[in-house]
């Protein structure tokens, strides 16, 4: 089942300038995660921030998280048009099984050079 | 270093045939092992996930199966096909952090048409 709700659904961008995406997920989480994934590819994992923190960077990438809110932005700054991709964000949960996560539906994004 | 092996990346198949998709992963032991689905423009859905050898859970009923005959390896069946089954179908393994963090490494795809 989907529980994260990306927005925008889609996002064009200048070469240079910053995109910022959001998630929104309803229920407790242990961790939020961001993925990407090129046209036709496998996502790949970009960053994960646990619940008790507010943010995190890894290059280029910036994510905060606010679970008073349930919601998680990430931000990529001074884009690049290699940047073109759709962004997941997932959460992942204690209760239960931990092992699956729940998907957003994305954000597609294009950089334009 | 691990990696993670899916294939055939690109199938076309018609109504009613069986279904054969394959994937590796080395470079880890007992690794957790997931099939989703990806519909155009969409999300991913889970469809199955392991966590050893013979021991798959179903997380949507339909007419697909999987099975896991070997530490590492994780087929996702069909005996025979609808046009619903279209789709790219993305396998992915994982390990449990301390955390208790999932972090999901996928393969490269396979993107299926039924005709």
């Amino acid at each position: 089942s989907q529980q994260g709700e990306e927005d925008p659904q889609a996002l064009s961008i200048q070469e240079g300038e910053n995109a910022t995406m959001n998630c929104s997920y309803k229920t407790s989480i242990n961790n939020l995660q961001w993925y990407r994934q090129n046209s036709g590819r496998g996502l790949v994992h970009l960053i994960l921030i646990r619940s008790n923190e507010r943010e995190k960077h890894s290059g280029r990438l910036r994510v905060t998280l606010d679970t008073s809110k349930k919601s998680s932005s990430l931000l990529i700054t001074a884009s690049r048009a290699a940047d073109t991709a759709s962004y997941f964000c997932a959460t992942g949960h204690n209760a239960g099984n931990n092992r699956k996560l729940i998907w957003g539906l994305g954000t597609s994004l294009a950089v334009n050079p | 270093s691990q990696t993670i092996h899916q294939w055939p990346a690109t199938l076309v198949q018609p109504v009613g045939s069986p279904l054969s998709l394959e994937c590796t992963v080395e470079g880890t032991s007992n690794p957790n092992l997931y099939w989703y689905r990806q519909a155009a423009g969409r999300g991913l859905q889970l469809l199955f996930y392991s966590v050893g050898i013979g021991q798959i859970s179903s997380e949507v009923p339909q007419n697909l199966s999987a099975s896991r005959p070997q530490d590492r390896q994780f087929i996702l069946s069909s005996k025979k096909l609808l046009l619903s089954d279209s789709g790219f179908y993305l396998c992915a393994w994982s390990v449990i952090w301390g955390s208790g963090a999932n972090v999901l490494t996928f393969g490269a795809g396979s993107r299926l048409t039924v005709l």
